[in-house]
This record gives C-alpha cells, structure tokens and sequence, in this order.
C-alpha cells in the first residue's frame, strides 16, 4: 500500500475502554488523515495531521484524540469505546494536502461490544 | 450545501457489457474530483484525477470524464476482475468529500 501499514487489522474490544490505532508510513508525507467507513455514508473525516504535533479536528471528531509525534506515526485513540464507534478506519496519506489525492492505508475493522 | 452523490448505488453487468458510473456535485470551488476503486477488505486505490469540465483520463477498460456538474466513469467490455466498489471525491480546496460508491459486480 505504498509505504502506509495499519495496525491492528482488526480488533474486538469492551464498551468504555481505551483504544489506540496506529498508521506508520514511510513516504515521508506531511499529511496524515483518519477517516471512518460505515454502510450508507462515505469516507468521513476523523482528525488530520498536516506535521509533526500539528493536528485538526474533521467532520466526525467527537470521541477521538489524535497525537503525532513524529512525521512517519500517526495514533487515533478512542477514549472510551462506545458501540457507535464500531466501523472500519481509514489512514490515508498525502504530499499536497490532498491536491493530487490521498494514499489509503488497508484500514482497522474495529468492533466495540 | 457541497454534496456528493453517486448512482447506482450498485450493478451488476455481464461479461463484455458496456456501462457508465455516475458522480454528481454541488461544491464550491471544485480543486479536483478523484476516482478510487475499492476491494472488501482492502482501503481506496487511486484511478484518476480530473480538474476542469472537459478533461478525460483513461487506464485499461476505464474512462473518466468531468462536466461542471457530474463525473462519469465508463467501463468498455468490463470484466470479472473489475468487480469492486467505485468511490469519488471531491477537493473544494478546504475539504474533501467522499460519495458513497458504486458497488459493481461483473458476471462472468
């Protein structure tokens, strides 16, 4: 996926507990982007990165924090899983801030019982 | 409002037959519209970008074209192995916009 891993591919957890997703890429791309996928509703926005420590909220970002901390890491973390937040998660990457389009990353199918 | 929206939300062709994808928009201010194809299970992969009505972008059995409007993606003599979803987004310079996609299943 042109140097963008997620991990983990999958995960299961409880209702109220922490969750932290990791996006690793090795483009070297300033943006990062998180983004959710659920039946009916297209990609939306969770947060983005546009450098190091340099973060914003998207259209979805209630529930989630995000932190970078360096330019190739990228972690969203659900504070306290509630089961709306059940869904596929997306990273995705980009040079331009999205002018020539984004990279995605394979994406998290994350369960909250 | 900027919307996105793409018909059919799903269809099924035969092997050989010739079909077309639709993306239509309000937005202000288009930057760029982008065509992704996605398999179950795996994230969006990038077709073509498109920036201005007019332009046309073509790879194997698949072409884009833009109007001010609307997208189309065309796929000539599809076969099996491009069954997948079919995702566009639009850039309006401060954010960018997913359609819900196309679900294409090609029948051998």
């Amino acid at each position: 996926d042109a140097g963008i891993t997620q991990s983990p591919r999958h995960k299961v957890t409880e209702t109220g507990t922490p969750v932290t997703l990791r996006c690793h890429q090795t483009e070297n791309h300033r943006y990062m982007y998180w983004y959710r996928q659920d039946p009916g509703h297209g990609l939306r926005l969770i947060h983005y990165s546009y450098g190091v420590k340099d973060t914003d909220k998207g259209e979805v970002s209630d529930g989630y924090s995000v932190s970078r901390s360096k330019t190739e890491d990228f972690l969203l973390t659900l504070e306290s899983a509630t089961s709306s937040q059940t869904s596929v998660y997306f990273c995705a990457i980009s040079e331009s801030g999205g002018n020539y389009g984004y990279t995605f990353g394979s994406g998290t199918r994350l369960t909250v019982v | 409002e900027d919307q996105v929206t793409q018909s059919p939300e799903a269809l099924r062709l035969q092997e050989g037959e010739s079909s077309s994808l639709n993306c239509s928009y309000t937005v202000s201010g288009l930057r760029g519209l982008f065509w992704y194809r996605q398999d179950p299970g795996k994230g969006p992969e990038f077709l073509f970008t498109l920036y201005s009505a007019g332009e046309e972008k073509e790879k194997e059995r698949l072409k884009a074209t833009l109007t001010k409007k609307e997208s189309f993606l065309h796929i000539t003599a599809p076969k099996p192995e491009d069954s997948a979803t079919y995702l566009c987004a639009l850039n309006t310079g401060n954010q960018f916009y997913f359609g819900t996609g196309t679900s294409l299943t090609v029948i051998p």
